[in-house]
């Protein structure tokens, strides 16, 4: 069975610094995706970003970027330019490469930016 | 993309009585997922539907739960004999393969308080 360990329950961040948040998984697999998503307070969740296992370059999306190390197997999120809309509940994702794609949460990041 | 609807928001019951959510999908999304919620804790996996054919089922999906979809449209999840530890967020996901096919996107959830 996979599982996602985020270990930081809460961070904090002053509005337009970089801040980064922490994930490790453990597999067997091979061929797999990881995701971070966001849950704003009393909002829906949405997808930050994704990045395939099988590729070695780290995902970027506007501000957002990850540091993938498979032989690590560690999947960090880097905010950059923090605003004050970022502030919600992080969570790192994994997903099997299979029929059904379900997903595996971590315990979630709860991220605070500071005006 | 109208998003993915859920019904009710909120509901509060008393221990012991059957409680059912409703989930609607995006329009042209044949897959479908429940997860749940706890305070505190990234979502779980409970079941999954592609079309109308539900293809998985978690071990924390017990006898007292049931999801349906009929048709392939929108899905149901009862809960019979409601337990205090029934109390979550559930959470309904769909996705595609015809667009982007690893992301889910999420409903707002139902948010159960057993009394």
């Amino acid at each position: 069975a996979q599982t996602v360990t985020q270990s930081q329950p809460e961070m904090s961040v002053q509005e337009a610094e970089t801040v980064t948040l922490s994930c490790t998984y453990d597999t067997s697999e091979n061929n797999y995706y990881l995701f971070w998503y966001k849950q704003p307070p009393s909002r829906q969740m949405i997808l930050v970003i994704r990045q395939e296992a099988y590729k070695q370059q780290n995902a970027t999306e506007n501000r957002f970027s990850v540091n993938f190390q498979k032989a690590a197997k560690s999947f960090s999120l880097k905010i950059s330019d923090s605003q004050l809309g970022d502030t919600a509940m992080y969570f790192c994702a994994f997903m099997k490469h299979e029929y059904g794609n379900k997903l595996v949460f971590g315990a979630g990041t709860i991220l605070r930016v500071k005006s | 993309d109208t998003g993915v609807s859920q019904d009710p928001r909120h509901k509060i019951t008393k221990r012991g009585q059957n409680v059912t959510f409703r989930c609607d999908p995006i329009s042209e999304h044949n897959r479908l997922y429940w997860y749940r919620q706890t305070l505190g804790q990234g979502p779980e996996f409970l079941t999954y539907f592609q079309n109308e054919a539900q293809l998985e089922k978690s071990r924390l999906l017990s006898d007292r739960f049931s999801a349906e979809r009929p048709k392939g449209s929108f899905s149901t999840l009862e809960i019979q004999r409601t337990e205090q530890g029934d109390s979550a967020m559930y959470l309904c996901a769909s996705s595609t393969e015809l667009r982007t096919p690893l992301e889910q996107y999420f409903g707002p959830g139902t948010r159960l308080t057993v009394t």
